[in-house]
């Protein structure tokens, strides 16, 4: 079965320290994953796709085929970055897999 | 553009009572999902659509149905609301099954 796994809740940080948010997927064939971040009490926005090899908001995530994961990246965190992170996959089943969530809390 | 709108944004209920929630959206999209969010379970999928006319069962379709009659509209319909169904809802559309427009949310609570 399809499936995307955020194996942290809750993710504390300082203001300025480097974050990492894991996701591992279990998907058949190539899976389009997703970042989506959403602020408190807001809407669900997509932060990034790994298709674009983006960076949004200093944040970036690389897809790694071997250990079937797209851990997103930040190298100094932001007291604006607190938010809950989701990981989500999609492909050929005209919907997407969403994670559990993580929740990031940026001390300052 | 509106984007996807949700109505109403909040809600009590009796258990038993029957209510609708409206999502719309104006981007002329063919995809459209309903989402329940709930704390530690992140987002589960309740039923989606994938054209004006067609909706299909999610992961967690029981005691909801929902109506695709217009391309815009994605109507999710409670029978006989349960404590169970206290929840906040999402509504997604989307042009390709996989980039997804949320919209803001309805916070239903069910006593």
């Amino acid at each position: 079965a399809q499936r995307v796994t955020q194996p942290e809740k809750l993710l504390s940080v300082f203001k300025g320290a480097p974050v990492e948010l894991k996701c591992n997927y279990s998907y058949s064939g190539s899976p389009e994953l997703f970042w989506y971040v959403q602020y408190s009490r807001q809407r669900l926005q997509l932060l990034l796709r790994h298709i674009s090899r983006e960076s949004i908001k200093g944040f970036t995530a690389d897809l790694n085929k071997g250990e079937t994961s797209f851990h997103l990246k930040k190298p100094f965190a932001q007291e604006e970055d607190s938010a809950m992170y989701y990981c989500a996959g999609g492909g050929a089943t005209n919907k997407l897999i969403f994670g559990t969530g993580t929740l990031l809390a940026v001390q300052p | 553009n509106a984007g996807v709108t949700q109505t109403p944004k909040f809600r009590v209920l009796k258990t038993g009572q029957s209510m609708t929630l409206l999502c719309a959206q104006d981007m002329n999209h063919e995809y459209m999902y309903w989402y329940r969010q709930d704390p530690g379970m992140g987002l589960r999928l309740i039923h989606y659509s994938v054209g004006e006319g067609t909706t299909a069962k999610g992961e967690v379709p029981d005691g909801y149905n929902v109506s695709r009659l217009k391309k815009q509209n994605f109507l999710l319909g409670l029978e006989s609301a349960a404590p169970s169904q206290t929840s906040v809802y999402f509504c997604a559309s989307t042009p390709n099954p996989n980039e997804q427009f949320f919209g803001p949310g309805t916070r239903l609570t069910v006593l």
